[in-house]
């Protein structure tokens, strides 16, 4: 069984570019949920797709977009880069939703934005 | 609007010591309270996860307290060890809805 994995490990940008981080969920899963953890800080919902559609979203502007395939892994867009969409993004798996359902987390990526 | 209200930033404790790490939340629809540990470079590993309709759960070494009536959850490492040296988040949800974690609360256990 493998696990949540994520790519690229690490991402350098500047501010007005455009980047796309990639998750593949673990073995089974059909859910995956997107974080951005800023330093010293706790993961902040992004969003989540279940089953290839968006299925709830947290308090993040329209240039955050994302993706799921049929084969369950997901990408993460985010244009117009600002300074502060420097973090850590996590990406979560489980099964049939989220909260109730255990999530596991990728290592994430961290994207710094110059 | 911070939901999950973690306390303390940061906790130094001495091998074998019993660090507690206390949350608050806000929101009492909230009915599924998890605690996950995180190390540098890694991302967050779930630990131990407790439901209001009981006061405590053990899972090895961690225990999670929880008082409904205050909103407030602990989590307690018995027999604490420099492996557990760690950043600890407590984290709520509402039914089948996301996660909304703690700002997190850096332990060191010193040998």
């Amino acid at each position: 069984e493998t696990g949540v994995t994520q790519s690229p490990t690490h991402l350098i940008k500047t501010r007005g570019q455009q980047v796309t981080l990639r998750c593949s969920s673990q073995s089974g899963h059909n859910t995956v949920s997107w974080y951005q953890q800023a330093l010293g800080q706790g993961p902040q919902f992004i969003f989540q797709y279940y089953r290839e559609e968006e299925n709830g979203r947290g308090n993040f502007p329209p240039r955050f977009s994302g993706l799921q395939f049929p084969n369950y892994s997901s990408e993460l867009n985010v244009n117009a880069l600002e300074l502060d969409d420097s973090a850590l993004y996590l990406c979560a798996s489980s099964l049939d939703g989220a909260g109730t359902d255990t999530q596991y987390f990728g290592p994430g990526t961290r994207l710094t934005v110059l | 609007q911070q939901q999950v209200k973690q306390s303390p930033q940061s906790l130094i404790v001495q091998k074998g010591g019993i660090p507690i790490i206390n949350c608050a939340y806000e929101n009492t629809a909230f009915d599924y309270f998890p605690w996950y540990q995180q190390f540098p470079g890694k991302g967050p590993a779930l630990l131990i996860a407790i439901r209001p309709d009981v006061s405590e759960k053990k899972e090895g070494r961690f225990t999670i307290s929880f008082n409904k009536s205050a909103k407030q959850f602990s989590l307690h490492i018995m027999d604490s060890q420099p492996g557990d040296s760690a950043t600890y988040f407590c984290a709520a949800s509402e039914g089948y809805s996301t996660l909304t974690f703690g700002k997190g609360t850096m332990l060191l256990v010193s040998p």
